[in-house]
C-alpha cells in the first residue's frame, strides 16, 4: 500500500489562531482529499486536491504532488473547527483509498 | 435530499451472530463506499461500488464480510459470523464521481457495532 503520514498528531489552539496541518505520502497519487471528523463522529469532505491550491472560506489546501505532500491551512480558528482532520490518497492506477492517522485539533475559546 | 442514511445507528450483538448494516446513498450518486473506523486501524475503505457493481473489495477483511448493492438506492454490508474484533464504526458514503473535482464523498452518520 501507500504510506500516509500526518503531522502534528495533536494540536491545541486558542480561538482566532492560524494553523497548518501536513500530510506526507509515499507514492504518486491521482486523488487526495481532506476530511474533517467532528467531535460527534460526522465525517465531512473538505477538499479534493490532488495538486494545486484551493480555498473555501477560512480553509485552504495546497498539494505539491511532485514532492508528495499536502498542507491544510486553517485561519482564524473557531471552536467549531475542533475535531480530527484526515488526509486520504489514492495511488495512480490504484483503486484503494488510504487514510492517514489524522490530526486531532482542539480550539479553545 | 436527506443525505446518506444508515441503519441501524447502533448494534450490539453476540459473537457468532449475523449482522446486516444498511445504507441508502444520495439519489443520483453513482458511487457508494463502505468504510470501517477503529482506534487501532483508523479509517479503512472496505469496498466501493460504481453503478451498483463492486469495483474494489480488496479492503474487505475476510470472507465473513460481504456487501451487496441490489439497486441504486440500497446497499448492505453483512458480517457472518460476527466476532468481537469486528466492533467498529461502519460508515457508508456516496459520491457523484470518483477521482475528479466532483468527487465529494458524503458520509452517513455511521453504525456503531459492538460484538460481545
Amino acid at each position: 500500500g501507500i504510506q500516509v503520514e500526518q503531522s502534528p498528531p495533536d494540536l491545541i489552539l486558542q480561538e482566532g489562531a492560524n494553523s497548518t496541518l501536513r500530510c506526507n505520502f509515499s507514492d504518486s497519487v491521482n486523488n487526495l482529499q481532506w476530511f474533517h471528523q467532528n467531535p460527534w463522529g460526522q465525517l465531512i469532505n473538505l477538499f479534493y486536491i490532488p495538486s494545486g491550491t484551493k480555498q473555501n472560506g477560512r480553509l485552504s489546501a495546497t498539494t505539491v504532488a511532485t514532492e508528495r505532500y499536502s498542507l491544510l491551512y486553517i485561519s482564524s480558528s473557531q471552536t467549531t473547527d475542533s475535531g480530527v482532520y484526515f488526509c486520504a490518497v489514492e495511488r495512480i492506477n490504484g483503486n484503494q483509498f488510504y487514510f492517514g492517522t489524522g490530526t486531532s485539533l482542539t480550539v479553545i475559546p | 435530499d436527506a443525505g446518506v442514511i444508515q441503519s441501524p445507528r447502533h448494534e450490539v450483538t453476540e459473537m457468532g451472530q449475523e449482522v446486516t448494516l444498511r445504507c441508502k446513498p444520495i439519489s443520483g450518486h453513482d458511487y457508494l463506499f463502505w468504510y470501517r473506523q477503529t482506534m487501532m486501524r483508523g479509517l479503512e475503505l472496505l469496498i466501493y461500488f460504481n453503478n451498483n457493481v463492486p469495483i474494489d473489495d480488496s479492503g474487505m477483511p475476510e470472507d465473513r464480510f460481504s456487501a451487496k448493492m441490489p439497486n441504486a438506492s440500497f446497499s448492505t454490508l453483512k458480517i457472518q459470523p460476527s466476532e468481537p474484533r469486528d466492533s467498529a464504526v461502519y460508515f457508508c458514503a456516496s459520491s457523484f464521481q470518483r477521482a475528479s473535482s466532483t468527487d465529494t464523498q458524503y458520509f452517513g452518520p455511521g453504525t456503531r457495532l459492538t460484538v460481545l
